[in-house]
């Protein structure tokens, strides 16, 4: 099925450091979301962009929704050990009835204490 | 806690067999949403429910598979003749959609293994 294209695919870093990644498409968005997966669980919303050139913060997150509509880039700061986890960027067209979300194929963060 | 539930959280069933699912939404919310989720992939949409009219299915949805939201609260999804390839997890998410739009609640999901 259709995913976004979501980069890098895994990092691996030391607490304390800066963690950035980017979710890209073809197709404009009308929201975009950010979930933590851990595993065996479902995704946990993390935060929620709803215009473009939105930048939203949560804490030591802070997501940007891209001007264009067809990008969106997260963002965490000083990285603590239970940062460690899956990170996926979903988008929401919003067109119609439909509120489907298409999804990255993820971005797997291990932070090394 | 006032969040998506899911249950069974696991379910091993033998090839054939016929399995049903449940999800609880968030009570408020009017949407309902299941998704298939296979490792190392992100969530895959299957159906979704406004109230309890099913609204939109996925190609991904077989003859096999059949979802039901009777009374616009909880919904069901039952797998029937199940199939190796039907091994996965299912997230169920529930949503209230509003002005500033609509932001999806997941359950832990339902990891299902077809032996």
């Amino acid at each position: 099925g259709q995913q976004l294209n979501q980069s890098p695919q895994s990092m691996f870093i030391q607490e304390g450091e800066d963690v950035s990644m980017n979710c890209t498409s073809s197709s404009i968005f009308n929201t975009w979301l950010w979930y933590k997966q851990d595993p065996g669980e479902g995704p946990v919303l993390l935060i929620a962009l709803y215009k473009a050139g939105e930048l939203t913060s949560n804490g030591r997150l802070t997501a940007q929704f891209g001007i264009t509509r067809k990008d969106s880039f997260l963002n965490i700061s000083a990285s603590i050990p239970s940062d460690v986890g899956i990170y996926f960027c979903a988008g929401q067209r919003g067109s119609g009835n439909t509120g489907k979300l298409i999804f990255g194929q993820g971005t797997t963060l291990q932070v090394k204490p | 806690d006032t969040g998506v539930s899911q249950d069974p959280r696991h379910k091993i069933t033998k090839r054939g067999q016929n399995v049903t699912f449940r999800c609880d939404p968030i009570s408020e919310h009017n949407r309902l949403y299941w998704y298939r989720q296979t490792l190392g992939q992100g969530p895959e949409f299957l159906t979704y429910f406004q109230n309890e009219a099913q609204l939109e299915k996925s190609r991904l949805l077989s003859d096999r598979f059949s979802a039901e939201r009777p009374k616009g609260s909880f919904s069901t999804l039952e797998i029937q003749r199940t199939e190796q390839g039907d091994s996965a997890m299912y997230l169920c998410a529930s949503s209230l959609v509003g002005l500033a739009g609509e932001t999806q609640y997941f359950g832990p999901g339902t990891r299902l293994l077809v032996l």
